[in-house]
């Protein structure tokens, strides 16, 4: 079946321009994830949804960053005012329940934000 | 400071060989345990898991260990084979509170298969 899907795979910013990163879940996952991947890093924790709800924004670096999924299937990553920083691969995982039991999380592949 | 290790930024290994990547982790809670494989321009890639009532779980080729004790987790590929070549990320979680959780990655090993 189809996996987690994201777009744009690569996307160049000015810096300060505000970009908006999109991430399509497996059908049916109730839980969403964001993560950042710097060079030569590990994937680390930016936010969590179950279904349309944030639960978790501890992640997100700053006010720049925000994170929506109005009706509980596709989010949107926005980040306002791009920084040289934000350069990153921006990772979406999701999963099927998230009620607690330990959970797989399955990956997309990536958006490459390259801010100049 | 990192809760998650992978001290070996890169391992290299022979065609047929076992191939071991290790992971330490700082924290008891913690109580599910998964490998990732990434491979360029690509998401990770789930391989295996394993959760803090086991200490063995094993899938094809793939065993991961863990060691409660130890604060230590690893993953043995036995045959060793050249699609294998990728970087492997240990990551952990916390599910003891209820609810899903973030993972927390190592900085992964780059695991280069010789022929």
């Amino acid at each position: 079946g189809a996996g987690v899907s994201q777009s744009p795979r690569y996307k160049v910013a000015k810096r300060g321009q505000d970009v908006a990163l999109r991430c399509d879940p497996i059908s049916g996952h109730v839980s969403l994830f964001w993560y950042q991947q710097a060079l030569g890093q590990g994937p680390e924790f930016l936010t969590y949804f179950q279904n349309e709800a944030q639960l978790d924004k501890s992640g997100l670096p700053s006010d720049r960053f925000f994170a929506e999924r109005p009706e509980g299937s596709v989010s949107t990553l926005k980040i306002q005012r791009t920084q040289q920083e934000d350069s990153a691969v921006y990772l979406c995982a999701s999963s099927l329940i998230g009620t607690g039991d330990a959970e797989t999380q399955y990956f997309g592949p990536g958006t490459r934000l390259l801010v100049l | 400071d990192q809760q998650v290790k992978q001290n070996s930024p890169s391992l290299s290994v022979q065609e047929g060989r076992i191939s071991i990547l290790n992971c330490d982790y700082t924290n008891s809670m913690f109580d599910y345990f998964l490998w990732y494989k990434k491979y360029p321009a690509e998401g990770p890639t789930f391989l295996i898991s394993i959760s803090s009532i086991k200490d063995k779980n094993e899938d094809g080729r793939f065993t991961v260990f863990l060691n409660k004790s130890a604060k230590h987790l690893s993953l043995h590929i036995v045959p060793s084979q050249p699609g294998d070549s990728a970087v492997y990320f240990c990551a952990v979680a916390m599910y003891s509170g209820g609810g899903a959780d973030g993972l927390t990655f190592g900085k992964g090993t780059h695991l280069i298969i010789q022929p």
